[in-house]
């Protein structure tokens, strides 16, 4: 079967680092994307790892090693619009196969 | 915004009933790709459409069928409403077909069906 695996909350305060982690168990895997869903909006693309390793975009990185089939998501210096659900997704030849979701919530 | 828009972004069905759902993707993209997201899930894969051809299906059954027009618009078709069916559908545009690493989301349609 396919899996993802992520937590399905996490809290922090404002101005904190968080680190959503996401394991995988797929049949095909080209990379491993995140995506960023507020509530009622869409899925909006953060970031994508095809190699093992470090990619940085602003407060946001991703990481990835493909030996240990996992990656994870870190949010620097949090304010209070990241509170959404990230998603982990592998990139499969055509499609893109999801986790469950994580809830992040940043208080003040 | 992305560019990408759908229609309706609502919409109420009967039980046993057919719906269209409709995708504009954005501009310079010819590949579609449409997703089911229940309540409190991630997205899952129905199928995609590159250059007017299907090129992959989730496992959804054949009352999902779908096409995608010259301009690369795109349509989701579902027969034989089930009550299962009620979700958000989303569809994502992006240029290449497989392998292409950035899929831009529109928002959604939230189909209820009683």
């Amino acid at each position: 079967g396919q899996s993802l695996e992520q937590p399905s909350e996490v809290t922090a305060v404002e101005g904190a680092i968080v680190q959503i982690n996401c394991t995988y168990q797929t049949s095909g895997f080209y990379g491993l994307s995140w995506y960023q869903q507020h509530d009622g909006g869409a899925p909006t693309f953060l970031s994508y790892n095809g190699l093992d390793g470090l990619e940085e975009t602003g407060r946001f990185s991703s990481f990835l090693s493909r030996s240990d089939s996992y990656g994870y998501l870190l949010l620097q210096e949090l304010q209070m619009k990241d509170s959404a659900s990230y998603f982990c997704a592998v990139l499969n030849t055509d499609k893109l196969i999801f986790g469950t979701g994580t809830r992040l919530q940043v208080f003040p | 915004e992305t560019g990408v828009t759908q229609s309706p972004t609502h919409l109420i069905k009967t039980r046993g009933q057919q719906v269209t759902l409709r995708c504009s993707s954005q501009s310079g993209h010819n590949t579609v790709s449409w997703y089911q997201q229940a309540l409190g899930q991630g997205p899952q894969f129905i199928f995609q459409y590159y250059r007017e051809e299907e090129n992959g299906r989730g496992n959804f059954p054949p009352r999902f069928s779908g096409l995608q027009f010259p301009n690369y618009s795109s349509e989701l078709n579902v027969n034989a409403l089930e009550l299962d069916d009620s979700a958000l559908y989303l569809c994502a545009s992006s240029f290449g077909g497989s392998g292409n690493t950035e899929a831009f989301f529109g928002q959604g349609t939230r189909l209820t069906v009683v």
